[in-house]
């Protein structure tokens, strides 16, 4: 089946400064990628969708100068949380989807971000 | 706008037991409705759907119907195994398409124990 990384799978950054991660499809090519925030014991959050070539879609509420999200290629999506802060940490999972007809999106395994 | 609401968790069963882990939605549209498994270290994948009214998916000895009168998706399963434990999330998209994201329950965790 499809494949869906994440990298880091776990990060720990100080309070200040930016982080990347990476959202790669492995075996198919993704024209939506989504990225989701995931707090304890919580939902997960649609925080933008973003399609290869153009501007991501950010949700109401979430800060687009905060999170940058870059979707250059149809295998790879980038989120950058930039002037991390506590309060940023969580869980960031993103969800490729391959722009055919079938409904399914896959999922990566997901990023820890602890801010200290 | 569109919300999943799903049973609070932890659920601990033993082996065998019976599983219904309940879901409900609000939808403006006709949504189409899924249930995701998480397993611990691993990324969300799907386990069934149902996309119009009266669909049983199923999938590995779970199910769930699609009954719009009472908005509902409960997940089923006549006997669980070890191999079960992990988190279930109840989703749901307003098109039948992967182009639209999903709203998600806030995920039940299922401990199987022997």
């Amino acid at each position: 089946g499809a494949v869906v990384s994440q990298h880091p799978s776990w990060v720990i950054c100080k309070s200040g400064t930016s982080v990347k991660i990476e959202c790669r499809s492995l075996d198919f090519q993704a024209t939506t990628m989504f990225w989701y925030r995931q707090f304890p014991k919580q939902s997960l959050m649609l925080m933008a969708t973003s399609n290869e070539g153009s501007k991501a879609t950010y949700e109401q509420g979430v800060e687009k100068d905060k999170f940058l999200i870059n979707h250059a290629s149809l295998t790879l999506s980038t989120l950058t949380v930039t002037s991390a802060h506590p309060e940023d940490s969580s869980f960031y999972i993103c969800s490729a989807h391959s722009g055919s007809a079938t409904y399914e999106q896959y999922f990566g395994p997901g990023t820890r971000l602890t801010v200290t | 706008g569109d919300s999943v609401t799903q049973m609070e968790g932890p659920v601990t069963l033993s082996e065998e037991a019976f599983l219904t882990i309940n879901c409900t939605y609000t939808a403006t549209g006709y949504p189409s409705l899924f249930w995701y498994v998480q397993y611990p270290g691993e990324g969300l994948q799907l386990l069934l759907k149902a996309t119009k009214a009266d669909d049983k998916g199923s999938n590995k000895g779970f199910e769930a119907t699609y009954r719009k009168e009472t908005t509902s998706f409960h997940l089923e399963k006549g006997s669980v195994q070890v191999s079960d434990s992990a988190v279930y999330f109840c989703a749901l998209s307003d098109r039948n398409s992967g182009n639209t994201p999903l709203v998600f329950g806030k995920g039940t965790r299922l401990s199987v124990i022997a």
